[in-house]
């Protein structure tokens, strides 16, 4: 079945830091993959989305290109902010389509 | 505003003393869903439902029940909890659900503590 992998945490960057965190997936056909993100005792918010193959998905000053020769998310940011501390899920449908499967979450930790 | 609310957000309750959480979004949604998120394991799949009436089993449904009378509605029930479901709970509505186009809407969540 669709599943997904990201890399663990949690992330530590100073200010206007540069930021990856990596995801990767398996899927049969071609999901949408997405990026969301939930802070402190809050619930999930979609971050940004691509649906198809080569699409970048934008939102925020956060990018994400979906890369099916190396089934990559990859999440950047190219300077963050201590209001970007929070934790990030990547994600993708599952094959039936009834649910989305999420990685386990990367913590990311901004200080000024 | 377009949201998915649930209550109770905290509730901390004693081994076998039946609950429910509910949820309830204003969106005019189809489709609504329960996750359970416990650390170092993501969010996982509770129980799912496609329309009124149209529930079904996702991956940790054992020790749950649900409901879906109105389309707003999608109430979870522990009929009999155990400190195995001592967890952070995430209720989520979608109005369009495709393997293809596949977004969801989340409630701020509900902590569940069973002792």
């Amino acid at each position: 079945g669709n599943s997904v992998t990201q890399m663990e945490g949690p992330v530590t960057l100073s200010e206007e830091a540069f930021l990856t965190i990596n995801c990767t997936y398996t899927a049969t056909g071609y999901p949408s993959l997405f990026w969301y993100v939930q802070y402190p005792g809050e619930g999930l918010q979609l971050l940004l989305k691509a649906t198809k193959a080569d699409d970048k998905g934008s939102n925020k000053g956060f990018e994400a290109t979906y890369r099916k020769e190396t089934t990559s998310f990859h999440l950047e940011k190219g300077s963050v902010q201590v209001s970007d501390s929070a934790v990030y899920f990547c994600a993708l449908s599952n094959q039936a389509g009834t649910a989305l499967i999420f990685g386990k979450g990367t913590t990311l930790s901004v200080s000024s | 505003e377009a949201q998915v609310t649930q209550n109770p957000r905290y509730l901390i309750t004693v081994t076998g003393k039946k609950l429910t959480v509910t949820c309830s979004q204003n969106m005019n949604h189809e489709y609504m869903s329960w996750y359970r998120q416990d650390p170092g394991l993501g969010l996982r799949q509770i129980y799912y439902s496609m329309n009124v009436e149209v529930t079904d089993k996702g991956d940790v449904p054992e020790g749950y029940k649900v409901s879906r009378k109105e389309k707003r509605n999608f109430p979870l029930i522990l009929e009999s909890p155990s400190p195995n479901q001592t967890s952070l709970y995430f209720c989520a509505s979608s109005g369009s659900w495709s393997p293809f186009t596949y977004e969801q809407y989340f409630g701020p969540g509900t902590r569940l503590t069973v002792t």
